[in-house]
């Protein structure tokens, strides 16, 4: 089946520690985006990436890092940087041209992040 | 600035007592409305596009309207089984970046008793 896999559902970060979350898609999209979702907000966008070898800087980039180095693959990386994060993490994929496409954004099922 | 406010934060229904979310939205030139589904612990789920003033789309014991200032989700004799939290998003119009990406509401959190 066709879908976006995100891996670990839970992870635990320790103090001045860098963690790699990892989002892999098979559904042949150029669009892949990571959003952050805190309590009673709304999600919001850290990064995306319309093509491989190219991504932006979202809303809440601060204290994060990504590559797409793979059209299948969008690792999100929390650096020791960003002090707040613990949050659900979710990575989207989107079909059509690109960003430029407004067809409907598909999620995985997210990763769990928390401060040991 | 694009904008999405939800209301209510949280519904609860009876089994069988239809109601209504809304998603009101201000966004510099629509070129989507989204609406998903969230069950806990889990990812949205892809329920509906609407793209212009006066569509509607329906799905088993939901549908979706449109105006040019909100949306609304109705839901019919709803079941225990569509408890969620229902998030809107909208997709606004090009941007020098092109990035298209959703600006998202903070979602309806529905509960239905037996």
């Amino acid at each position: 089946d066709g879908g976006i896999t995100q891996s670990p559902k839970y992870l635990f970060r320790k103090e001045g520690q860098n963690v790699t979350l990892s989002c892999e898609q098979n559904l042949n999209h150029d669009a892949m985006y990571w959003y952050r979702q805190d309590p009673g907000q709304g999600l919001r966008l850290i990064y995306y990436s319309q093509i491989v070898n190219d991504f932006q800087k979202g809303d809440i980039a601060e204290g994060y890092s990504v590559s797409r180095e793979k059209k299948e693959s969008f690792p999100l990386t929390v650096t020791s940087a960003q002090k707040n994060p613990t949050a659900f993490y979710l990575c989207a994929s989107k079909g059509g041209q690109g960003g430029y496409s407004n067809q409907p954004q598909h999620f995985g099922d997210g990763t769990r992040l928390s401060i040991l | 600035e694009d904008q999405v406010t939800q209301s209510p934060e949280a519904l609860r229904l009876q089994e069988g007592e239809s109601s209504s979310l809304n998603c009101s939205y201000t966004v510099s030139g629509l070129r989507g409305l989204f609406w998903y589904r969230q069950d806990p612990g889990k990812g949205p789920e892809f329920l509906f596009t609407l793209y212009s003033a006066g569509e509607e789309k329906e799905k088993e014991r939901l549908k979706a309207t449109l105006t040019k200032k909100e949306s609304f989700l109705h839901i019919t004799a709803p079941k225990p089984e569509d408890s969620a939290t229902y998030l809107c998003a909208v997709q606004a119009g090009a941007t020098d970046t092109g990035r298209r990406a959703l600006t998202f509401g903070s979602g309806t959190r529905l509960q239905v008793q037996p």
